[in-house]
């Protein structure tokens, strides 16, 4: 079945405490984004890549890092968590050389930062 | 990226009626697509518009892509409990690439 994995689905954790969110997906699609999104303000793209070793800041990339050295993996790093980065988190993926190119997005993990 | 204007915010409605919402931007967007989410789930595309002016259906659902390339509506007909959830809008300058989202509309149906 196509699809995009996070992991985990909900995560608590404390302030300054590095944690990681993964993100995988089985479709051999070159772009790949992370998105928050928070109550009132819809979805944000915090950073995207799009192929191997290429990544890119999105609208909200403060406090994130990514990396992208194989092509089905986008994990998203925050080094130290800070309260303000509780929030629901997408990872999607797509492949703009197919003439539909419609992102698919994974089940999202919600982060709370104590 | 730009935020676009999804209006309305929420609507509660009866089953049975009909659902209009629309987004509207300040620049050109060169693909509009509409997600819905439920609780609990990713967003899932409704639809996909990749032409100025189309008009595209997908069962209830139709949706156009404004003639300015900055606007686009969604209408549901005859809704239905399980319409239920937020439905977002969004903007693509290069088809596939990063998506500029509304804030969504949340739509309850009430039997």
């Amino acid at each position: 079945e196509a699809q995009v994995t996070q992991n985990p689905r909900y995560l608590i954790t404390v302030t300054g405490k590095k944690l990681t969110v993964t993100c995988s997906q089985n479709m051999n699609h070159e772009y790949m984004s992370w998105y928050r999104q928070d109550p009132g303000l819809g979805l944000r793209q915090i950073y995207y890549s799009m192929n191997v070793e290429v990544t890119d800041k999105g609208d909200v990339p403060e406090g994130y890092k990514v990396s992208r050295k194989e092509k089905r993996n986008f994990p998203l790093i925050l080094e130290s968590p800070s309260p303000n980065q509780t929030s629901l988190y997408f990872c999607a993926s797509s492949s703009p050389g197919n003439s539909y190119n419609e992102q698919f997005f994974g089940p999202g993990t919600r982060l709370t930062v104590l | 990226g730009q935020q676009l204007n999804q209006s309305p915010q929420s609507m509660f409605i009866q089953e049975g009626e009909d659902v209009s919402m629309n987004c509207t931007s300040s620049s050109i967007f060169n693909t509009w697509l509409w997600y819905k989410q439920e609780p609990g789930e990713g967003p899932v595309l409704l639809i996909a518009l990749y032409k100025a002016g189309e008009l595209t259906s997908n069962g209830r659902l139709t949706a156009q892509f404004g003639i300015t390339r900055k606007d686009s509506f969604l209408n549901i007909s005859a809704s239905i409990p399980s319409d239920v959830g937020i439905y977002f809008c969004a903007g693509q300058r290069i088809s596939g690439y990063a998506l500029n989202f509304g804030k969504g509309t949340s739509l309850l149906v009430t039997p």
